[in-house]
């Protein structure tokens, strides 16, 4: 069945540090691939998506490219801030199983000052 | 105001009580989701409706049922708690695009469950 991988965590990283967490899929079908972010106390917040290949997803200084010769979808940011700790995930959505999101095991972010 | 809500936001319970987690949304999706979160675990899904009529058994449902009394609402609950049942519950919405394949998912804020 459709499943993701992603790095285990905790990353703890100095602001301005380049970030890179590593996503990678199996899927049948062509699946949709989704960051999702959890900050302390709250639910779960869709960070960027990418619904083909080669798509690259962005937001808020994150970027993520659908890379399908990889299976991966790997999350990246070029100079992380303390406000960025959280917890990533990375999802996925197919037309396996009706279309419902399979999503990663999350991985912790702590960033100092 | 929050989309999708979720109450209560804390309950602490007994063994063997049956509690009820109400999940309520104003965003007009059809698909609601119930999961549960544990340290490490990452999101387990317990139940799923893509319509009021439609309801469906996620990959950890025992001990759990649902009810979805109208297209915003979706509540989950726990016939008789047991202590592993403590955990962190989620309510989603999804507006599901179609031939787009694309499924993005809205989270509540989260119950926090603990049962003694």
């Amino acid at each position: 069945g459709d499943s993701v991988t992603q790095m285990e965590g905790p990353v703890t990283l100095s602001e301005e540090a380049f970030l890179t967490i590593n996503c990678t899929y199996t899927a049948t079908g062509y699946p949709s691939l989704f960051w999702y972010v959890q900050y302390p106390g709250e639910g779960l917040q869709l960070l960027l998506k990418a619904t083909k290949a080669d798509d690259k997803g962005s937001n808020k200084g994150f970027e993520a490219t659908y890379r399908k010769e990889t299976t991966s979808f790997h999350l990246e940011k070029g100079s992380v801030q303390v406000s960025d700790s959280a917890v990533y995930f990375c999802a996925l959505s197919s037309n396996t199983g009706g279309f419902k999101t399979i999503f990663g095991a999350g991985t912790r972010l702590f960033v100092k000052a | 105001d929050a989309d999708v809500t979720q109450t209560p936001r804390n309950r602490i319970t007994k063994t063997g009580k049956r509690i009820m987690l109400e999940c309520s949304q104003t965003k007009g999706h059809d698909r609601m989701y119930w999961y549960r979160q544990d340290p490490g675990l990452g999101l387990q899904l317990i139940y799923y409706s893509f319509d009021v009529k439609d309801i469906n058994k996620g990959e950890i449902s025992d001990g759990y049922s649902v009810s979805r009394q109208a297209q915003a609402k979706f509540s989950l609950s726990l016939e008789s708690a047991i202590p592993n049942q403590t955990a962190l519950y989620f309510c989603a919405t999804s507006d599901f695009g179609g031939g787009t394949g694309t499924d993005t998912q809205y989270f509540g804020p989260g119950t926090r469950l603990t049962v003694l």
